[in-house]
């Protein structure tokens, strides 16, 4: 079974400050890895993905994030932090998919969420 | 594109009635997906199809809960009879592909069961 830790619910940065929110996996085999955001009362919003070659990511509005194989995780960065990255971010896994997968192997599987609050 | 489309955005019920959420996709993807979202259980799969062919069903909590796909453009969501529990924000997600592609979510449907 696949799995995603996000271990901080919530996380607290100051306006201009670098900011890192962190995320670890489980997984049989190589990982697809994403990073989701959702702001109050909207759908949740694609971010970044790694799938294979440059561990550095780089996605929308300045985030970027690193995967670490061996430490198993996928910790989602920006140099520095604006007052409306204020939002929930998710972390996200999905396992490669084979022709011996089965129909579940298919799910996508997100974490608990982590809380981001920028202060001005 | 317009993303992913859901009706209603707010959803407000009494226990026992029946409720029908609608989804319509991004054009061209084949994968369609419901999720529910609450305070306490996070973000959880219900249903997913392929080609509106349901694949995994395993995530729909009971018989009370039933999805559809028609067509590749509109799928829907029926709780019946609906009970205070199933209150939650319910997404509706569509992708191109499999593996390495990502999901496109709707803007979601609060349902409200008094």
């Amino acid at each position: 079974a696949q799995s995603v830790a996000q271990p901080e619910d919530q996380v607290n940065v100051a306006e201009g400050n670098p900011l890192t929110v962190k995320c670890t996996y489980s997984v049989s085999g190589n990982p697809y890895l994403f990073w989701y955001v959702q702001y109050p009362n909207r759908g949740l919003q694609f971010l970044l993905k790694y799938i294979t070659g440059d561990n550095l990511v780089k996605g929308s509005y300045g985030f970027e994030a690193e995967f670490n194989k061996s430490q198993t995780s996928f910790h989602l960065k920006k140099p520095s932090a604006l007052v409306s990255d204020s939002a929930l971010y998710f972390c996200a896994v999905r396992a490669h998919l084979s022709r011996y997968s089965g129909a579940g192997s298919y799910q996508l599987t997100f974490g608990k969420g982590t809380k981001l609050s920028v202060i001005p | 594109d317009a993303g992913v489309i859901q009706s209603p955005r707010h959803e407000v019920t009494e226990m026992g009635q029946e409720v029908t959420l609608r989804c319509k996709p991004i054009s061209g993807h084949d994968y369609l997906f419901w999720y529910r979202q609450t305070m306490m259980r996070g973000l959880e799969l219900l249903i997913y199809f392929n080609n509106n062919v349901p694949i995994d069903d395993s995530g729909m909590p009971e018989d009370r809960f039933s999805a559809k796909m028609p067509n590749a453009s509109f799928s829907t969501l029926k709780i019946q009879p609906s009970e205070p529990r199933d209150s939650a924000v319910y997404f509706c997600a569509s992708s191109r592909g499999q593996g390495a592609y990502e999901q496109y979510f709707g803007p979601g449907t609060r349902l409200t069961v008094t």
